[in-house]
């Protein structure tokens, strides 16, 4: 098992739709929950992080997260074309290893 | 602040040749992160440094890769003699704190052929 999974995608979402992106992990002990987004050529960027069970709002952004079930999500509420990326999840494993999944690959259509 | 900062963006050497890449951390922050990214493989962590010190260095891939944080401001890695499976996007990120988030540099695309 992979120590962080997501959906590859292609996940597509009309404009304004709400979009769902999911991770689950399997460290138990892991503490620290990160999102960050990828276009095309350009380097990951923070989205959100979350610590704590339960979820975490930003703007449009909500991440939720529960440790019970080593799962992390991402909810990108009214998404607009600007949106369309890849969504890396990342957790922290051991001492301060962070763990990247493959990436889901976000489509908004206009 | 500027935020990470890397050098050079592009990079395309033949095979054989020795490749240095550079980066410099967000001020203040404790902790640099190198990172590669191939389609095949996603980003893998290569090694990181805590206050200057490689902490784990399990990730490189072999003894052609080595990394150097001589101060708190700049890190290389270097990888001589470079070979065509290494051609990749190398990112540096850096973070204030042990289990933080990271800040990604714009990362060098090194092209070996």
């Amino acid at each position: 098992q992979k120590e962080v999974e997501q959906n590859s995608g292609p996940l597509s979402v009309p404009e304004g739709a709400i979009a769902s992106l999911n991770c689950t992990y399997s460290d138990r002990g892991s503490q620290s929950f990160f999102w960050y987004r990828q276009y095309s050529g350009k380097s990951p960027e923070l989205i959100m992080f979350i610590y704590s069970n339960g979820d975490k709002e930003d703007g449009r952004f909500t991440a939720q997260l529960n440790k019970a079930s080593q799962y992390v999500s991402l909810l990108i509420r009214d998404s607009q074309p600007s949106d369309s990326a890849t969504y890396l999840c990342a957790v922290n494993i051991g001492d301060n290893d962070m763990r990247f999944g493959a990436g889901t690959r976000l489509t908004v259509k206009p | 602040d500027a935020g990470v900062i890397q050098s050079p963006r592009h990079e395309v050497t033949e095979m054989g040749q020795e490749v240095t890449l550079r980066c410099k951390p967000i001020s203040g922050h404790d902790y640099l992160f190198w990172y590669r990214q191939t389609m095949m493989r996603g980003l893998e962590l290569l090694i990181y440094f805590n206050n200057n010190v490689p902490i784990d260095d399990s990730g490189m891939p072999e003894d052609r890769f080595s990394a150097k944080m001589p101060n708190a401001s700049f890190s290389t890695l270097k990888i001589q003699p470079s070979e065509p499976r290494d051609s990749a996007v190398y990112f540096c990120a850096s973070s204030p704190g042990r289990g933080y988030e990271q800040y990604f540099g714009p990362g060098t695309r090194l092209t070996v052929t």
